[in-house]
């Protein structure tokens, strides 16, 4: 089952520019994770943030957490063309249960 | 270097015939999990293990079997494939704990059933 979606599915941004990408999800979590993936590898993690949390920063990133709209945003500062990637959101609703990713914004930046 | 490894990376095979693709990890982890990836489908589990002996169904385990003998090793079996079952595998690691941990992942292995 589908627990996280990602909206928008593509985006494209010149570089230098900032990219925010969002996550909605259906039910209550322990916590919600963002992770990168290059065109046809591995997805390497990014940022955990827990259901008590409500932003936290990495770095360019910046996660946001809303729990009572059940939703997830990811923002990516100052672009560059390496940015360009497919992100996904995937969720946790308790601590040994499985992670649960979404469909994946596909983001491009252009130099 | 703390990684999960999976084998083959790439492999073309013929319907029916069975094939094992082998998933390994260093990080001591306890719970291990396998996804299949398809255009506009996202990431989809296949199956998962909290421990040794212990693996339960993702959401889309027809036609796959996994076995956990050891800690490390957490293999995915196709008895009879089926074309349907062309995608891109990824075999995931990440320790047990109720804080939330994140998860490893292998760099995929491209499964071409014909």
């Amino acid at each position: 089952s589908q627990q996280g979606e990602e909206d928008p599915q593509a985006l494209s941004i010149q570089e230098g520019e900032n990219a925010t990408m969002n996550c909605s999800y259906k039910t209550s979590i322990n916590n919600l994770q963002w992770y990168r993936q290059n065109s046809g590898r591995g997805l390497v993690h990014l940022i955990l943030i827990r259901s008590n949390e409500r932003e936290k920063h990495s770095g360019r990133l910046r996660v946001t957490l809303d729990t009572s709209k059940k939703s997830s945003s990811l923002l990516i500062t100052a672009s560059r063309a390496a940015d360009t990637a497919s992100y996904f959101c995937a969720t946790v609703i308790s601590g040994n249960t499985p992670l649960v990713f979404g469909k994946g914004t596909r983001l491009s930046v252009i130099a | 270097e703390a990684q999960v490894t999976q084998n083959p990376r790439y492999l073309i095979t013929v319907t029916g015939k069975k094939l094992t693709v082998t998933c390994s990890q260093n990080m001591n982890h306890e719970y291990m999990s396998w996804y299949r990836q398809d255009p506009g489908l996202g990431l989809r589990q296949i199956y998962y293990s909290m421990n040794v002996e212990v693996t339960d169904k993702g959401d889309v385990p027809e036609g796959y079997k996994v076995s956990r003998k050891e800690k490390r090793n957490f293999p995915l079996i196709l008895e009879s494939p089926s074309p349907n079952q062309t995608s891109l595998y990824f075999c995931a690691s990440r320790p047990s704990g109720g804080g939330g941990t994140e998860a490893f992942f292998g760099q995929g292995t491209r499964l071409t059933v014909v």
